[in-house]
């Protein structure tokens, strides 16, 4: 499986942006990039995702690098409500090429200070 | 809005007791996936189906089972529960193949002591 490195923590302040990075060296072709996120004592939520090119949504942007050994999710301007845990994760292809899971690492706890 | 719904929020069994953790999804997503959460180890996948009937293991299968009866519900199962399965369980779905980019939504997450 390919895997991704994320910094175990980072701190931001409230409406400023912050960039979360992700590390992902054996990323295969094939593999999308994926972030989630997870608030306190709830499931993760999507994010954003990408493949080769920038994504923008209304939650966050997604900066892939050319080589796409790295990825860095971009929230404009954090508020206290993104304080949560969030996670970079490649798709994974089994060898069958049928059935695809995301494996989730420990991901990068974001603290929001007001 | 795709909708997860996990059975039971919180639940407290006792040890060889048989537990089942019930999840349905709204959005008839071929996909369906349980984790199990616990502090310092991140999300592990335990199973995976990518159809009726149909299941994958995950990363850590053993001590438990899975059932996909019907395309929207998927159980897991532990037929003899342990302390060392008091965990928080997420259950998650999606369309078609995770892999294609399609996003994966899940459940608020099952509480599970096992005393």
């Amino acid at each position: 499986d390919a895997k991704t490195t994320q910094p175990n923590s980072m701190e931001s302040n409230e409406e400023e942006p912050v960039h979360l990075p992700c590390n992902h060296s054996t990323i295969s072709g094939t593999d999308y990039i994926h972030w989630y996120r997870q608030l306190p004592s709830q499931g993760p939520e999507y994010v954003i995702h990408g493949l080769t090119s920038n994504v923008n949504n209304r939650m966050a942007s997604l900066a892939i690098a050319e080589d796409r050994k790295s990825s860095t999710l971009i929230l404009h301007r954090a508020t206290l409500r993104d304080a949560a845990v969030y996670y970079c994760i490649l798709s994974f292809h089994n060898s069958g090429g049928s059935n695809y899971k995301l494996t989730f690492g420990k991901g990068t706890l974001l603290t929001v200070n007001p | 809005d795709v909708k997860v719904t996990q059975s039971s929020r919180y639940l407290v069994k006792r040890t060889g007791e048989k537990v089942f953790l019930e999840c349905v999804q709204d959005m008839d997503h071929e996909n369906m996936f349980w984790y199990r959460q616990d502090p310092g180890l991140g999300l592990r996948l335990i199973y995976f189906s990518y159809d009726v009937k149909m299941k994958e293991k995950g990363d850590i299968p053993e001590g438990y089972s899975v059932s996909r009866e019907k395309k929207e519900r998927f159980s897991l199962i532990l037929e003899s529960a342990s302390t060392n399965q008091t965990s928080m369980y997420l259950c998650a779905s999606s369309l078609l193949r995770a892999g294609t980019g399609n996003t994966i939504y899940f459940g608020e997450g099952s509480w599970l002591t096992v005393v």
